[in-house]
């Protein structure tokens, strides 16, 4: 089973609003991620979370809030976000010390 | 700094033809890469990976080919089939999590 879950599959959001989008593994992966993804361009690193850790913070504004509450489950709260943050946000999970990464659908945000 | 460059934004290849996407990295420490195919509205899925001490790796109709000297991967499809038309991403990465992924190169495959 290679399967990556996320929610939900599609968000619109007001500027003013808090949300969260929840990913979730069952492979037994250690280290998970969250992309950004906009039209017509390739995924971007934002998060990295290895052994519930916070690993990696590609600099990212503080409106993105990751959570990683256990090995199998990565959040990301959102509040305050700008029309500019619209985007497929990715989530993807690998084991540690193997480089693959498995993917899950993407949450399609829009926001108002 | 695009560190890794998809030069060829689209490619269209009759059916049971060979494909050849082709990718080019600048940074010499990147040791493994990943090939990812992807729909519209969806994540993408793992094809095929290579590490950087092998120059090909195979997988049914799929092969990476790493020319280290060039800083080049290419993969191909063999046989091309309706099914392989998608947006194909190739992604290196230097012994850490971070991944650094191309532009993506979009094929068709004509019937």
């Amino acid at each position: 089973d290679t399967e990556v879950t996320q929610t939900p599959k599609h968000l619109v959001m007001g500027m003013t609003n808090k949300k969260s989008l929840k990913c979730e593994q069952h492979m037994g992966h250690r280290a998970m991620y969250w992309y950004k993804q906009k039209a017509k361009k390739p995924p971007e690193l934002m998060f990295v979370y290895s052994y519930e850790k916070l690993s990696i913070n590609e600099s990212v504004p503080s409106r993105f809030s990751p959570e990683c509450p256990n090995s199998s489950l990565l959040n990301l709260h959102l509040h305050a976000l700008q029309p500019e943050d619209s985007a497929l946000y990715l989530c993807a999970s690998s084991q540690e010390g193997v480089y693959t990464q498995y993917f899950g659908p993407g949450t399609r945000l829009t926001v108002l | 700094d695009q560190q890794v460059k998809q030069n060829s934004p689209s490619l269209s290849v009759q059916e049971g033809r060979i494909s050849i996407l082709n990718c080019d990295y600048t940074n010499s420490m990147f040791d493994y890469f990943l090939w990812y195919k992807k729909y519209p509205a969806e994540g993408p899925t793992f094809l095929i990976s290579i590490s950087s001490i092998k120059d090909k790796n195979e997988d049914g109709r799929f092969t990476v080919f790493l020319n280290k000297s060039a800083k080049h991967l290419s993969l191909h499809i063999v046989p091309s089939q309706p099914g392989d038309s998608a947006v194909y991403f190739c992604a290196g990465s230097g012994g850490t999590y971070k991944y650094i992924f191309g532009t993506g190169t979009r094929l068709k495959v004509l019937a």
